[in-house]
């Protein structure tokens, strides 16, 4: 079992819909939680971290964290043609190194 | 403009033809790292350094070499490049060595835009 799941999708939503994103994991020692965006042909950006339980809201973009549950999650609210990427989410213990999950694809059509 | 940049972008190259992915960030970044990118395998760490002549494995390390010189220099080297090492791969660098040191830190990667390699 891999330390960290993700579906690879893809996912294909229509413009304005909520997007729900969705990472597992089996680490219950993980307390640094982040989303990563990569474009086609780019490199991964930062979009999203959290550190420990809770959420987090940044405009458009909510991180969740439920650890009872070793669940995390990124919304997208109003999802924009421009939100078409894969997200990646990683995650870290105290031993600070970062597991990846594969991404998901996601597609937003005008 | 702050920045990561990575050198080839592309390379198309042949089994066992020595090669240099250059890594370059302008941000006074301590920690560096190599990563490779493939379908199904997601991202996996090569080799990283926080700070300069300290390197250290990561979790795919075999068939490459890095060196850390200057700080904000970080080459990869493919000694002997096979056909497995086809990929593409990213440079990245955060500001401090402990990559969650809160109120400092955010775990925030800087990527560069990536380098495709294959190796015929």
């Amino acid at each position: 079992q891999k330390e960290v799941e993700q579906d690879p999708g893809p996912l294909s939503v229509p413009e304005g819909a909520i997007v729900s994103l969705n990472c597992t994991y089996s680490n219950s020692a993980f307390q640094y939680f982040m989303w990563y965006r990569q474009y086609s042909r780019k490199g991964p950006e930062l979009l999203m971290y959290t550190y420990s339980s809770g959420n987090k809201e940044d405009g458009r973009f909510t991180a969740q964290v439920d650890k009872s549950s070793k669940y995390i999650s990124l919304f997208i609210r109003d999802s924009q043609p421009s939100d078409s990427a894969t997200y990646l989410c990683a995650m870290a213990g105290n031993n600070r190194k970062l597991i990846w999950g594969l991404g998901t694809s996601l597609a937003v059509n005008p | 403009e702050a920045q990561v940049t990575q050198n080839p972008r592309y390379l198309i190259t042949v089994t066992g033809k020595k090669l240099t992915v250059t890594c370059s960030q302008n941000m006074n970044h301590e920690y560096m790292s190599w990563y490779r990118q493939d379908p199904g395998l997601g991202l996996r760490q090569i080799y990283y350094s926080m700070n300069v002549e300290v390197t250290d494995k990561g979790d795919v390390p075999e068939g490459y070499k890095v060196s850390r010189k200057e700080k904000r220099n970080f080459p990869l080297i493919l000694e002997s490049p096979s056909p497995n090492q086809t990929s593409l791969y990213f440079c990245a660098s955060s500001p401090g060595r402990d990559l969650f040191r809160l109120a400092v830190n955010t775990g925030e990667l800087f990527f560069g835009e990536g380098s495709r390699l294959t190796v015929l």
